[in-house]
């Protein structure tokens, strides 16, 4: 099975732009999350789609958005770049189901590297 | 509200030496429990998971961890370190059935010297 993907790998925009990140999960999957990764405060949970809804969201603010296609494909935007975004966004997938026995295994992409200037 | 601590934000080892991680966590309900690792430019992978079985879990590369409820801890172990272990660990946790969002600790970048 091929893993996660996202694209680009890198990016660099200017403060004040806005930026869309995607992410392919793994066949089958029907989870997506996000998380930001910064020296400073490590990693951090941005959000979660399943099922095309937005099931849990982290303390980001608002500039902050995503959604989830029917195809479980998922997309984040950032929207007024500040200096402090730039980070590396990582996508992780997993198959999302909540009952018992279920997997919560979540496996992830090899990030975007965002730099803001 | 979860948390996760990491003891140590370096460690340095031997070669063949023990590699021991440590990793405690707070949770207001049954947590599951992951350790992840990441080489440098690149995402997270996945050593191994505790979802409330067996609290000895065994993993990838030789890597095993033990649930200590008492403790709350989830220490990661190798009985012998080798170069390709030089990486970032990270010790995760999630409340499973309530959702997918994981809580990370800052992390241990392990340093083997030949």
């Amino acid at each position: 099975k091929a893993g996660v993907t996202q694209t680009p790998r890198y990016l660099i925009k200017t403060r004040g732009q806005q930026v869309t990140l995607s992410c392919s999960p793994i066949s089958g999957h029907r989870s997506v999350s996000w998380y930001q990764q910064t020296p400073g405060q490590g990693l951090q949970f941005l959000f979660e789609y399943f099922s095309e809804t937005q099931r849990n969201k982290g303390n980001f603010p608002g500039r902050f958005s995503g959604r989830q296609f029917s195809n479980s494909r998922s997309e984040m935007n950032v929207s007024t770049l500040e200096l402090g975004d730039s980070a590396l966004y990582l996508c992780a997938s997993s198959l999302g189901g909540l009952l018992a026995g279920d997997s919560y295994e979540q496996y992830f992409g090899p990030g975007t590297r965002l730099t803001v200037t | 509200a979860q948390s996760v601590t990491q003891l140590g934000s370096h460690v340095s080892v031997s070669e063949g030496a023990l590699v021991l991680l440590r990793c405690n966590y707070s949770s207001s309900v049954p947590p599951y429990l992951f350790w992840y690792v990441q080489y440098p430019n690149q995402g997270l992978q996945l050593l191994l998971k505790y979802t409330s079985a067996a609290t000895l879990v065994k993993g990838i590369n030789g890597f095993e961890a033990e649930f200590k409820k008492s403790e709350t801890s989830f220490h990661l172990t190798k009985p012998s370190a080798h170069m390709s272990d030089a990486a970032e660990y990270f010790c995760a946790v999630s409340r499973g059935a309530a959702g997918n969002k994981l809580t990370f600790g800052g992390g241990t970048r392990v340093l083997v010297k030949p």
